[in-house]
């Protein structure tokens, strides 16, 4: 029973590259989100799905896209990587909105 | 002024000794709160949740003073293992599920 399971774990870029970042759950839960993590930031959201096919905006969502492929994926996309998009990326979820959330171990991705 | 103010620490304490954690919050619309632990560079795991009565997990006692907006983390009897940094975490109230959360405290206990 893996929970929520990000990929890749590491993965470097160069200024202009796209990927996509991959989350998917195994707990049945309806919402998931997006942060980033920079140094002295805290955990910043950048996306977040409420339920299966719907997605909406967080606090810094410019130059990212997401997909919320079903109840199960939910996926973060980098069209041009910046250096400025150097983060550790938490993917999560959370069974209904009074409930905690439950965290991936994270993408640490570095734009070069 | 941030929804989600912590004291920053580092806390530096011996082990078995008492430690206190202080957070406040601005959103009085705020139903749900989370203390999560997070060892460096790992993601944040859930440590426990605080409600209005206060709530005891073993050396853990989180307390909730929704009048004041304050919410309180005390570990007992501290272990080396405890040290992490402790994320105060608060629900946006009439924005569904998204959470608030706090800079992180940094606990370091010494032998």
């Amino acid at each position: 029973n893996a929970g929520v399971t990000q990929t890749p774990k590491f993965q470097v870029l160069k200024t202009g590259q796209s990927m996509t970042l991959q989350c998917a759950q195994d707990m049945n839960h309806n919402s998931m989100y997006w942060y980033r993590q920079d140094p002295g930031m805290g955990l910043r959201l950048i996306y977040y799905s409420a339920s299966e096919g719907t997605t909406d905006k967080g606090e810094v969502p410019n130059g990212y896209n997401v997909s919320r492929l079903n109840k199960r994926e939910f996926s973060l996309r980098l069209e041009s990587a910046a250096p400025s998009q150097t983060s550790v990326y938490f993917c999560a979820n959370q069974e209904n909105s009074n409930q905690p959330q439950h965290f991936g171990d994270g993408t640490r991705l570095s734009i070069l | 002024r941030k929804e989600v103010e912590q004291d920053p620490g580092p806390f530096n304490v011996p082990e078995g000794a008492t430690v206190a954690f202080n957070c406040t919050y601005s959103n009085s619309a705020s139903q749900s709160f989370f203390w999560y632990r997070q060892d460096c560079r790992k993601e944040p795991k859930l440590l426990m949740s605080v409600y209005s009565s206060g709530n005891e997990d073993g050396r853990f006692t989180a307390q909730l003073n929704r009048a004041s907006q304050y919410i309180s983390l005390l570990i007992r009897d501290s272990k080396l293992s405890d040290s992490a940094t402790y994320l105060c975490v608060v629900n946006k109230g009439n924005q569904g599920g998204k959470l608030i959360f706090g800079q992180g405290t940094e606990l370091s206990v010494k032998p």
